[in-house]
């Protein structure tokens, strides 16, 4: 069974920590996605990969990094978490030229 | 910009009943629109659909596309408990650069009453 195995379900952290979020799938997909979701606002695109060691801005990144060293992982960086960024975050996975997304559980975080 | 615009944005109904959910969309060069269900944790995936007129079935849900209206709907028939979710509406365009990626919209959380 394919999958996109988030590390953490639930995460707490203190304001100004670094907090890094993993994201493994397993299905050798080249493209890699970074979502979070809040209420009212739904899904919205954080960061993506399109393969190794690339990556490209969403529509919301400030406060957030990426990284991309190996194909299956891609991790996301928060360098100085704030309240504003509790939130659900998601990971999802697609070969190139498809257009179905693979999701993992979600990590919701939230920052104190 | 991108848009995809789901209505309603909740429904409560009984078991038995059937719903249909709305989903608008304004996007550069359409490739596709997929239908995802959303509990408690990871969305998965109902429908993708790329053709106009060609209705999508799987049990009791189905769904259709209409590219030059620029909608799509999704139908659940005999709606059970297990049917309470957020439904998801997303979009596959090409909007500032050259790779495709999916807009979503808020989604329809629906919820069965027994």
């Amino acid at each position: 069974d394919v999958k996109v195995t988030q590390s953490s379900r639930y995460l707490v952290k203190r304001t100004g920590e670094k907090v890094f979020l993993e994201c493994v799938q397993d299905m050798d997909h080249e493209n890699m996605f970074w979502y979070r979701q809040d209420p009212g606002l739904g899904l919205r695109l954080i960061y993506f990969s399109y393969d190794v060691k690339m990556k490209e801005k969403g529509d919301i990144p400030e406060g957030y990094s990426v990284s991309r060293e190996k194909k299956e992982r891609f991790s996301l960086i928060l360098e100085s978490a704030s309240t504003n960024q509790t939130s659900m975050y998601l990971c999802a996975s697609r070969r190139t030229g498809r257009s179905i997304y693979t999701f993992g559980s979600g990590t919701r975080l939230t920052v104190v | 910009e991108d848009k995809v615009v789901q209505s309603p944005l909740s429904l409560v109904v009984h078991e038995g009943d059937t719903v249909t959910l709305n989903c608008s969309y304004e996007v550069t060069n359409f490739r596709s629109l997929l239908w995802y269900k959303q509990e408690k944790k990871a969305p998965t995936f109902l429908f993708m659909l790329t053709s106009s007129g060609i209705e999508k079935k799987s049990g009791r849900l189905s769904s259709i596309l209409d590219k030059k209206e620029l909608f799509s709907i999704l139908n659940i028939t005999a709606t059970q408990t297990g049917d309470s979710a957020v439904y998801l509406c997303a979009v596959s365009g090409q909007s500032g650069g050259s790779n495709y990626k999916l807009t979503f919209g808020k989604g329809t959380l629906l919820t069965v009453n027994p």
